[in-house]
């Protein structure tokens, strides 16, 4: 009963490093989201895909790159990271896209960018 | 786009008083509101959601209200206990347009349930 599941939960990166952040569902949901968490700024979606193949921009995509290969999974990557990306970076997924029902969170990955 | 504003960003209730957190919108077309909860080190949690054709929602001690015309809408819970501290999100969407899959936050009210 995982749920969404992200990895890594935490990481440090110095300027211009890259990574990628993995989120899996068990849920067989089509939609899958990331969103970043700033104090006093909400939640912010990045991207987000409707289903296996597909990727779209959020409000705010610039910086990252997402991809969907497998329907489980929704990966986003920092090609180059800044100081301005370090957040709390949360996936989520849901049945219908979110406008319509429930929104899914995983537990959060916690990224500093030094 | 839509713009979702949150008041407060801070509230402090003693156990057992009821807690009101207020949110409006900016686009007239959102018809879907829910709200979240997170709790500390989680992802949030859907609490309770409102379509725009209807005004008042009630789960427990928990109830959602909008005004269409103010556009805003507001959480309400009553006899808050501990374990009701937490951070909570309000949302909007416009459901049926090319907009739909925006699900666009408020900036979150952090509850303090004083025992």
């Amino acid at each position: 009963n995982a749920g969404v599941t992200q990895t890594p939960k935490f990481r440090v990166l110095k300027t211009g490093q890259s990574m990628t952040l993995l989120c899996a569902q068990d849920m067989n949901h089509e939609y899958m989201y990331w969103y970043r968490q700033d104090p006093g700024m909400g939640l912010r979606l990045i991207h987000y895909s409707v289903g296996e193949g597909t990727t779209a921009k959020g409000e705010v995509p610039d910086g990252y790159n997402v991809s969907r290969l497998k329907k489980q999974n929704f990966l986003l990557g920092l090609e180059s990271a800044a100081p301005s990306q370090t957040s709390v970076y949360f996936c989520a997924s849901s049945p219908r896209l979110a406008g319509t029902g429930e929104l899914f969170f995983g537990e959060g990955s916690r990224l500093t960018v030094l | 786009g839509e713009n979702v504003e949150q008041h407060p960003s801070t509230l402090s209730v003693q156990e057992g008083d009821s807690a009101v957190i207020k949110c409006t919108y900016s686009d007239s077309a959102s018809n879907y509101f829910p709200w979240y909860k997170q709790e500390l080190g989680k992802g949030p949690q859907l609490i309770i959601d409102i379509r725009s054709n209807v005004g008042e929602k009630k789960d427990q001690r928990i109830a959602v209200t909008l005004n269409k015309t103010a556009k805003h809408f507001s959480l309400h819970i009553t006899e808050t206990q501990p374990e009701d501290s937490a951070v909570y999100f309000c949302a909007a969407s416009r459901v049926g347009s090319s907009n739909t899959g925006k699900l666009i936050f408020g900036q979150g009210t952090t509850l303090q349930v004083k025992p």
